[in-house]
């Protein structure tokens, strides 16, 4: 089955606890993974493309990596700003033949002061 | 102003209305997309657009038409709306398999 999988579904951070947010995927043919943060009564917003194992992408105090079958999304002394829904999203071809885009269930995040 | 608009932000309405949502983009992309989002799932692709004359359904498109009127328009309808169309709607738009880039969504209820 086509799966893409985040964890935690919700995770609760004190200001500058670093931690990291987990995109598992099952998918025959990566073409690519995306990162999107998503706040309160928005869209999602574009964070991070990534397209092979290795790969890993900085921005502020968020670092993206990738290998075969899971990407992480880190961050590193996360500030009360940072405090939104995680998005990704996996570009492949997904079982059937399929070129697909499948988005994972998010995860939220909460920082505190 | 916002590159990708999506009116109305919210809307409530009830069950066997017809109902139109809207979305205009000033990207210049040639692909435009619908999704909803409902609580712990993830964004479910309903129909898409890789230009004018292209329509092709998604993985939820039961219940749901669309229409490009436009390069830079894409409108999703609900026939005949039923309560568990009640999600939020949003309306994306990309150039070829680049990033995806949302709008702010649509509310929509079903009483």
């Amino acid at each position: 089955e086509d799966q893409v999988t985040q964890s935690p579904e919700a995770l609760r951070l004190q200001e500058g606890e670093s931690s990291s947010l987990n995109c598992s995927y099952t998918v025959s043919g990566l073409r690519g993974l995306f990162w999107y943060r998503q706040d309160p009564g928005k869209g999602p917003e574009f964070l991070f493309t990534l397209y092979s194992a290795g790969e890993e992408k900085e921005k502020e105090r968020l670092k993206a990596t990738l290998t075969k079958k899971e990407s992480f999304l880190h961050i590193t002394a996360p500030k009360p700003e940072d405090s939104a829904t995680y998005l990704c999203a996996v570009h492949g071809w997904f079982s059937g033949g399929y070129n697909k885009l499948i988005f994972g269930a998010g995860t939220r995040l909460a920082v505190h002061p | 102003d916002a590159d990708v608009t999506q009116t109305p932000r919210n809307r409530i309405t009830k069950t066997g209305k017809r109902i139109m949502l809207e979305c205009s983009q000033t990207k210049g992309h040639d692909r435009m997309y619908w999704y909803r989002q409902d609580p712990g799932l993830g964004l479910r692709l309903i129909y898409y657009s890789f230009d004018v004359k292209d329509i092709n359904k998604g993985e939820i498109s039961d219940g749901y038409s669309v229409s490009r009127q436009a390069q830079a328009k894409f409108s999703l309808s609900l026939e005949s709306a039923i309560p568990n169309q009640t999600a939020l709607y949003f309306c994306a738009t990309s150039d070829r398999d680049q990033p995806q880039h949302f709008g702010d969504g649509t509310r929509l209820s079903i009483l």
